[in-house]
């Protein structure tokens, strides 16, 4: 299996904040890289699929980038939704692995 | 728009087996997509378990492919997990997903509530 490794595994930021997750793959994966957010009580929510596409609806602020193994998801000015814990999950070949998650608090 | 809505015992004893429920609404199970389940777990963090295809396909992880069974029932458009011999371990919160391929580059979108699950005497 792919292992992902996020880091940091959380980070306290405040609104306004430009906040950066990194992803990294035990193999290259290409661009076959997922993003999720997470609220408390709530199902993970695609964010960026393919490693830098936005799925409809979410905002602008959140970008995706990174090929190979090496990801980034960027949120460039952090608001109060926005506190979460954030996944990355390979699709380059099953069994797609997850990250183990970043919190984002306060 | 799909909508998922899991059901289930929340409380299994070990060596059972843990069945689970996915109500899909908004689509039609037999018009494509695959319909699988992922499991979280505070151990194990987020855990892909398997997905099927209505017309046949089925995928399963491998360290949980001879404990699991996933099908579809296309008259009541809804989707059912079995997993044998369950231990503690497999105490999670169990969701019911889709993704539109399970080829490469493919995504869980979206996914049902959840419905949590313990494996407990």
């Amino acid at each position: 299996d792919i292992q992902m490794t996020q880091s940091p595994s959380s980070l306290s930021a405040s609104v306004g904040d430009r906040v950066t997750i990194t992803c990294r793959a035990s193999h290259s994966i290409g661009t076959y890289l997922n993003w999720y957010q997470q609220k408390p009580g709530k199902a993970p929510k695609l964010l960026i699929y393919s490693a830098s596409t936005l799925q409809s609806g979410v905002p602008s602020r959140f970008s995706g980038s990174g090929s190979g193994t090496d990801f980034t998801l960027t949120i460039s000015s952090l608001q109060p939704e926005d506190f979460a814990t954030y996944y990355c999950q390979q699709s380059s070949s099953l069994p797609g692995t997850f990250g183990q998650g970043s919190k984002v608090d306060i | 728009q799909v909508q998922l809505q899991e059901s289930g015992p929340g409380l299994v004893r070990p060596s059972e087996t843990l069945s689970l429920t996915c109500a899909v609404s908004g689509y039609s199970i037999r018009s494509g997509l695959y319909w699988g389940w992922i499991r979280q777990s505070p151990g194990k963090g987020l855990e892909w378990i398997g997905s099927t295809y209505y017309a046949g396909s089925t995928y399963h992880n491998p360290s949980l492919k001879s404990r699991v069974t996933i099908s579809v029932d296309a008259s009541k458009n809804q989707l059912s997990l079995k997993l044998s011999s369950v231990t503690a371990a497999d105490t999670a919160l169990y969701y019911c997903v889709t993704s539109y391929s399970m080829t490469t580059g493919s995504w869980f979108d979206p996914w049902g509530q959840g419905a949590l699950v313990t494996v407990s005497s």
